[in-house]
């Protein structure tokens, strides 16, 4: 059964660097093929991909938020994470990470960027 | 980055109506086009992929068609339960790109 969650602060302030967890399980990220993806919805707005890891180690960048970004994935292949620096208001959103072209999605975790 | 426009932005149907939801794109995404059903409070659900092809467990009242620019996902017989908002998604070239949004209501 392959289920994902994503797990991060709730609220931070702006300027600060938000960090996200996206832990998974009935998949592999090491194999072939396999990417795991973040993306976020503001509320009662459209969807917008942010960044994707694949299983060699491969990373990609929305190329408008890229020098914010940063996309990694830990050793043993069950956890992707994702950081955005310097957060202002414009960033709060549900974060939701996604299996490949999103076949699978984690139930997101809303993230506010308040003062 | 490609636009996808989506087209209407609210349709009101009943039960057992034949509805039809538009994505056009800026370009030619290849068929790489995929759609999302999302209910309210819950994560995007995938419906049909690269155009055409239904996911596993999505009935088949749901069907995709298209190429090139535009492209179209076809409900034949709407039930209570495909109330919500539908996504069209291109993943041809990076950035991937969402249309706004169709929200489907009940007339």
């Amino acid at each position: 059964q392959v289920t994902l969650k994503e797990s991060g602060p709730g609220m931070l302030q702006p300027s600060k660097t938000l960090s996200l967890t996206c832990s998974f399980s009935g998949f592999s990220l090491s194999t072939s093929g396999m990417v795991v993806s973040w993306i976020r919805q503001p509320s009662g707005k459209s969807l917008e991909w942010l960044a994707a890891i694949d299983w060699d180690g491969d990373k990609y960048y929305n190329p408008s938020l890229k020098s914010r970004l940063t996309v990694s994935k830990d050793t043993s292949n069950t956890q992707v994470f994702l950081k955005i620096t310097s957060v202002d208001i414009a960033d709060t959103a549900t974060y939701y990470c996604a299996r490949r072209l999103g076949d699978y999605w984690g139930q997101g975790v809303m993230v506010t960027v308040s003062s | 980055d490609i636009q996808m426009t989506q087209s209407p932005s609210l349709l009101s149907a009943s039960v057992g109506d034949r509805v039809t939801i538009n994505c056009k794109a800026s370009q030619n995404i290849n068929k790489y086009l995929n759609w999302y059903q999302q209910k309210l409070g819950e994560a995007p659900k995938l419906l049909i992929y690269n155009t055409n092809n239904l996911q596993t467990g999505i009935p088949s009242r749901f069907s995709g068609s298209g190429s090139g620019t535009d492209y179209t996902l076809t409900i034949s017989s709407l039930q209570p339960e495909d109330f919500g908002t539908y996504f069209c998604f291109q993943h041809n070239s990076w950035p991937y790109t969402f249309g706004a949004g169709t929200k489907l209501e009940l007339k």
